[in-house]
């Protein structure tokens, strides 16, 4: 079955332009999470969905920073007016609504912002 | 809030030898799943191991097993007959079990395993 699939791959931006980047869950899961790595760091919690609401946002960093889920599949990050610290990898992550259900995660989209 | 401490950036170890990496959390719930993932230079990353707190038997999966100490707060990573494939980034995850509890898992910041030939 198809796993976790994040668009684009990469994606090199300017500094001030909005980027979207775009996370296909596998089908089923209804928990759905976006994380942010920079380099050499750690992975940074930004949103958790639950079907389509998201009751945990507490990681966002900014309001320039939101996300959206639909028809409790596909999910939309959105970055407004992009900065150059917003340069990192952002990858989505999706699993079943149980504690120890592990996170399958995509292949994450690299943004570089200019 | 629930933290998770990997105190080593980076390991090596030579092929076919045996290779701990070391992870610590900190939480106040007794209930609660720990996972170790990795990352190789893909990007993608791939569940290595997982543990439940309420167990107290150490998991393993093939080569690879834990060392869970509830009291110490401890997990601990080991890669037996190490091979050249294993070469990536090792996260450490934490996860809270309780009802109305966080969703998400919290991470280390990862150790950089290297395998020598």
């Amino acid at each position: 079955g198809a796993g976790v699939s994040q668009s684009p791959s990469n994606k090199v931006t300017e500094k001030g332009k909005d980027v979207e980047l775009r996370c296909d869950p596998i089908s089923g899961h209804t928990a759905l999470y976006w994380y942010r790595q920079s380099l050499g760091q750690g992975l940074e919690f930004l949103i958790y969905f639950q079907g389509n609401s998201a009751p945990d946002k507490s990681g966002l960093p900014s309001d320039r920073f939101s996300a959206e889920r639909t028809g409790g599949s596909v999910s939309t990050l959105t970055i407004q007016r992009t900065q150059q610290e917003d340069s990192a990898v952002y990858l989505c992550a999706s699993s079943l609504v149980q504690y120890n259900s592990p996170l399958h995660f995509g292949n994450g989209t690299r943004l570089t912002v200019t | 809030a629930q933290t998770v401490t990997q105190s080593q950036p980076e390991m090596s170890v030579q092929e076919a030898e045996t290779v701990t990496l070391s992870c610590t959390y900190d939480t106040s719930e007794s209930d609660y799943y720990l996972f170790w993932y990795k990352q190789p230079p893909s990007r993608q990353m791939i569940l290595v191991i997982r543990q439940e707190a309420y167990k107290q038997q150490n998991a393993t999966e093939n080569r690879f097993s834990v060392n869970f100490q509830k009291a110490a707060k401890s997990f601990s990573l080991k890669i037996s007959d190490s091979q050249l494939g294993d070469a990536a980034m090792y996260f450490c995850a934490y996860r809270s079990g309780a009802q109305g509890g966080s969703e998400k898992l919290v991470f280390g910041k990862g150790t950089k395993l290297t395998v020598n030939p």
